[in-house]
C-alpha cells in the first residue's frame, strides 16, 4: 500500500519560515493536500492540489511537489500556527494521510 | 453553512456493535462523496470508509473491512457507520468528511463522535 512519511516534530520561531515535509514514490505524479489541527480540534483544510489555499487560508500557507516530496511553507508563522499538520493523497482512489508532523512555535 | 454531526459514540466491549450516525447539512447532499476517519487518541489521522453520492462505490480500509458498514440515506442527508466486531484498536475519535470527488480535497470535517472499546 502506498505510504506517505512525514517527520514527526518541527519548531519555528516566530516570525520565520517554517517548511514540513511529506514524501511518498512517485509523490509529484499525485495532487497533495495538506491539514492542519489543533488539540481538541478537528482538522482544517489548509492546502489542496498541492498550491491552492481555500478561502480564509492566509496566504502565509503555500506548498509545493516534485518528485517524491511534497512540502508545506509557513512564512512569518505565527503562534496560531502550532499545530499537527497532515499531509494526504489519493491512491487508487483511497486516502492515504501522513503520520503527521508536530509543529512547535518557540 | 456547510455542517457535518456525527453521533452514535459511545462505550462498548470488545466484540460488540456500534453504529455511528453523521447528518449533513448547507450543501447537496446526494452531490458529495463521504468519507470515514478515525483517529486514535494521540495518534494520527486514519483513513476508515469511503461512499460515494450514490452508494455506488463503496470502499473500506483492510484494517475495518469485514467489520464495518457504510450507508447513507440521500432523503435524510444522512451516512452511517456500522460497526460490529469492533475491537481495543477501534477506540478513536470517527470523523464524518465531505469529499466531491476527482483531484478535490476532504473539504469539511465534522467536530468528530468518540468511539471507546473496553472491557
Amino acid at each position: 500500500s502506498y505510504e506517505l512519511t512525514q517527520p514527526p516534530s518541527g519548531s519555528v520561531s516566530p516570525g520565520q519560515t517554517a517548511t514540513i515535509t511529506c514524501s511518498g514514490d512517485n509523490l509529484g505524479d499525485k495532487y497533495v493536500s495538506w491539514y492542519q489541527q489543533k488539540p481538541g480540534q478537528s482538522p482544517v483544510l489548509v492546502l489542496y492540489q498541492d498550491t491552492k489555499r481555500p478561502s480564509g487560508i492566509p496566504e502565509r500557507f503555500s506548498g509545493s511537489n516534485s518528485g517524491n516530496t511534497a512540502t508545506l511553507t509557513i512564512s512569518e508563522t505565527q503562534a496560531m500556527d502550532e499545530a499537527d499538520y497532515y499531509c494526504q493523497a489519493w491512491d487508487n482512489a483511497v486516502v492515504v494521510f501522513g503520520g503527521g508532523t508536530k509543529l512547535t512555535v518557540l | 453553512e456547510v455542517q457535518l454531526v456525527e453521533s452514535g459514540g459511545d462505550l462498548i466491549h470488545p466484540g460488540g456493535s456500534l453504529r455511528l450516525s453523521c447528518a449533513a447539512s448547507g450543501f447537496t447532499f446526494k452531490n458529495y462523496n463521504i468519507n470515514w476517519v478515525r483517529q486514535a487518541p494521540g495518534k494520527g489521522l486514519e483513513w476508515v470508509s469511503h461512499i460515494s453520492g450514490t452508494s455506488s462505490i463503496i470502499y473500506y480500509a483492510d484494517s475495518v473491512k469485514g467489520r464495518f458498514t457504510v450507508s447513507r440515506d440521500n432523503a435524510k442527508n444522512s451516512v452511517y457507520l456500522q460497526m460490529n466486531s469492533l475491537r481495543d484498536e477501534d477506540t478513536a475519535v470517527y470523523y464524518c468528511v465531505r469529499y466531491y470527488g476527482g483531484n478535490e480535497p476532504l473539504d469539511y470535517w465534522g467536530q468528530g463522535t468518540l468511539v471507546t472499546v473496553a472491557s
